[in-house]
């Protein structure tokens, strides 16, 4: 069965260092996701990505975070300077042809800032 | 300082029996919900959805109401069993919007 992988599981930064999180969507899918959980909190939206471009993003999605797909198969969240608050799971999700649609979600990346 | 987290509605049911998670949306003009578990340390995955023109949607032993008036979803799972165990997040996808908004989620426990 196909599936969203992300990679690494486990990223440990220290503050004010930059990282990229890397996620495979599956392959078909259009739309691209990223949302991030908190310890023990709801998983938030933080972007999503259609056709090459940011379709829509949260309010936390700010200019420490940028998203690209440098190629047909890899999907990246860069976080510039991170914070300690930036500690979290970081999720890729994927969707075919519409948003009106099932989100798959890989197993996330764990970032922690230390 | 520290962030303390979220402290998630829970419940705990006999192995064998149903149980019933309910989760309040936001968006009264919302027209598609999604059910997904999380297993510790696990993405979400997904269980069922259900579009607001439906009011009920069945699938294998998990079942979907949908109650527009009240703006208000809940997931019954028939004949739970050990696996069953997770927190079970409600999501709801607003009009126009690509992204999913999530609920509190509720932890299941499931009792041998």
């Amino acid at each position: 069965e196909p599936e969203v992988t992300q990679t690494p599981s486990h990223q440990v930064t220290q503050m004010g260092q930059e990282v990229i999180l890397r996620c495979v969507p599956i392959s078909n899918h259009l739309y691209f996701y990223w949302y991030r959980q908190i310890l023990g909190q709801k998983v938030e939206f933080l972007v999503s990505f259609y056709n090459n471009e940011i379709s829509e993003k949260s309010e936390i999605f700010d200019d420490q975070f940028s998203v690209e797909r440098p190629d047909g198969s890899n999907f990246t969240l860069k976080i510039r300077s991170t914070k300690l608050e930036d500690s979290a799971m970081y999720f890729c999700a994927s969707n075919p042809r519409t948003a009106k649609n099932i989100q798959y979600f890989g197993a996330g990346t764990r970032l922690s800032v230390l | 300082g520290e962030s303390v987290g979220l402290h998630l509605p829970t419940l705990s049911v006999q192995e064998g029996d149903n149980s019933i998670i309910n989760c309040a949306y936001s968006n009264s003009a919302s027209d598609y919900f999604i059910w997904y578990k999380q297993e510790s340390g696990k993405g979400p995955q997904f269980i069922i959805d259900i579009r607001s023109n439906m009011d009920k949607r069945q699938g294998q032993r998990v079942t979907v109401l949908l109650n527009k008036t009240v703006k208000h979803l809940s997931l019954q799972i028939a004949a739970t069993q050990p696996g069953d165990s997770a927190v079970y997040f409600c999501a709801e996808n607003p009009p126009g919007a690509q992204k999913l908004v999530f609920g509190q989620g509720t932890r299941l426990t499931i009792n041998p």
